[in-house]
């Protein structure tokens, strides 16, 4: 069936070093892909999405890069800050359906 | 803003009570999700729905059931509570081919 994964699970970085989140999707007609943040006992918040027309989009620090043939879309985060730290969730949406299928998220840990 | 609310925060219920969460936005998105959230397995859909009286189970629907009468209101039903229902339950609406937006999250505790 549609799955996601993402990678890794846990991701510690200092701060002002660059963050990468990978995910990897199974349905090759997804085409669409937004990232969501989530703070401790907050609601996951959209931060960037693509579509896949788009092989990159950028947002200050935040890029995200799709690679339809291989079916992976990676969030990047630059000049990290503590503000960073939170749970990262990758999603994908198939052609033709409403639902999103979510990878398992990220714990970022940005160590001042 | 988008705004979807949830009725409630934090939720304590006993073994085999009817348990209803209700979910309202306020941004006229056609489509709507309930989804639970558990450490280790991100976010599971359990059903969601595209208009009005539709709905479609997700991936998880064993133990719930939702309604849909209205646009803006979208409700989980778990018929009769168990333990394994405890957890994190996220509702959420999209329009369209949109992004989802969140709700705040309601707590469930079943004892």
């Amino acid at each position: 069936g549609e799955n996601v994964e993402q990678h890794p699970s846990t991701l510690s970085v200092q701060e002002g070093d660059s963050a990468v989140i990978k995910c990897t999707y199974s349905d090759s007609a997804s085409n669409y892909f937004p990232w969501y943040k989530q703070e401790l006992g907050k609601r996951p918040q959209l931060i960037i999405d693509i579509r896949s027309n788009v092989g990159e989009k950028k947002d200050q620090r935040i890029a995200v890069t799709l690679n339809k043939t291989a079916k992976h879309f990676s969030l990047h985060i630059t000049e990290t800050q503590p503000e960073d730290s939170a749970v990262y969730f990758c999603a994908a949406r198939p052609t033709g359906t409403y639902k999103y299928i979510f990878g398992t998220g990220t714990r970022l840990k940005v160590l001042a | 803003d988008v705004k979807v609310t949830q009725s409630s925060r934090y939720l304590v219920k006993r073994t085999g009570e009817k348990v209803f969460l209700e979910c309202v936005q306020d941004m006229d998105h056609e489509n709507m999700f309930w989804y639970r959230q558990d450490p280790g397995l991100g976010l599971r859909l359990i059903y969601f729905s595209y208009d009005v009286k539709m709905k479609e189970k997700g991936d998880i629907p064993e133990g719930y059931s939702v309604s849909r009468e209205k646009k803006e209101r979208f409700s989980l039903i778990l018929e009769s509570a168990s333990t394994n229902q405890t957890s994190m339950y996220l509702c959420a609406s999209s329009p369209g081919q949109g992004a989802g937006f969140f709700g705040p999250g309601t707590r469930l505790t079943v004892l």
